[in-house]
């Protein structure tokens, strides 16, 4: 069974600063993706950066960036001059492709609070 | 702008009660999908469908059922609600070209 473990339930950093938020997964699957979501007081679930296993380039969203590192199964988000609005829950997620008729599923981490400071 | 779409924000009731949940999504979507949400637990699927009156348990699929009548709308039912099944429900679909899920804002079930 797929896991996804992020190991800081909270964090917090000051605004324009640089934070990164941990996740590493355990699968036996060599073809999946990766995701990171952002899920703010309103409770939307907001897809922050996706990449895809197959990709050795790191994937790129303006201020959010990802540092995925196959072999040691992690992928952490980096987030740079963070601003007031980050300030969300944030969630690592993993999905692969299972059988026939679109089947599938994605695995959710526990989050890990993220606080930006003025 | 495409969406999805849960009927309720908040929502109160009885233990014993059978509870329906809406989604709908109005991307053309083929698969649909429930989640619960837990402090600390993260987020859990309930079940999903990739087509019409097609459905799959997820991991926690004890005392819910669904129902998908048309692509568009999928219905979580709690046939009996208990006080364990108090909590925050959000609902997701995937276009299968596509590789990210839209979410619904989610409805927070209180069972008293």
């Amino acid at each position: 069974a797929q896991t996804v473990t992020q190991s800081q339930p909270e964090m917090s950093v000051q605004e324009a600063e640089t934070v990164t938020l941990s996740c590493t997964y355990d699968t036996s699957e060599n073809n999946y993706y990766l995701f990171w979501y952002k899920q703010p007081p309103s409770r939307q679930m907001i897809l922050v950066i996706r990449q895809e296993a197959y990709k050795q380039q790191n994937a790129t969203e303006n201020r959010f960036s990802v540092n995925f590192q196959k072999a040691a199964k992690s992928f952490s988000l980096k987030i740079s001059d963070s601003q007031l609005g980050d300030t969300a829950m944030y969630f690592c997620a993993f999905m692969t492709l299972e059988g026939q008729g679109g089947s599938e599923k994605l695995v959710f981490g526990k989050g890990t609070k993220l606080t930006v400071n003025p | 702008d495409v969406k999805v779409t849960q009927s309720s924000r908040y929502l109160v009731k009885r233990t014993g009660e059978k509870v329906f949940l809406e989604c709908v999504q109005d991307m053309d979507h083929e698969n649909m999908f429930w989640y619960r949400q837990d402090p600390g637990l993260g987020l859990r699927l309930i079940y999903f469908s990739y087509d019409v009156k097609m459905k799959e348990k997820g991991d926690i699929p004890e005392g819910y059922s669904v129902s998908r009548e048309k692509k568009e709308r999928f219905s979580l039912i709690l046939e009996s609600a208990s006080t364990n099944q108090t909590s925050m429900y959000l609902c997701a679909s995937r276009d299968r070209a596509a590789y990210g899920y839209t979410f619904g804002s989610g409805t927070r079930l209180t069972v008293v």
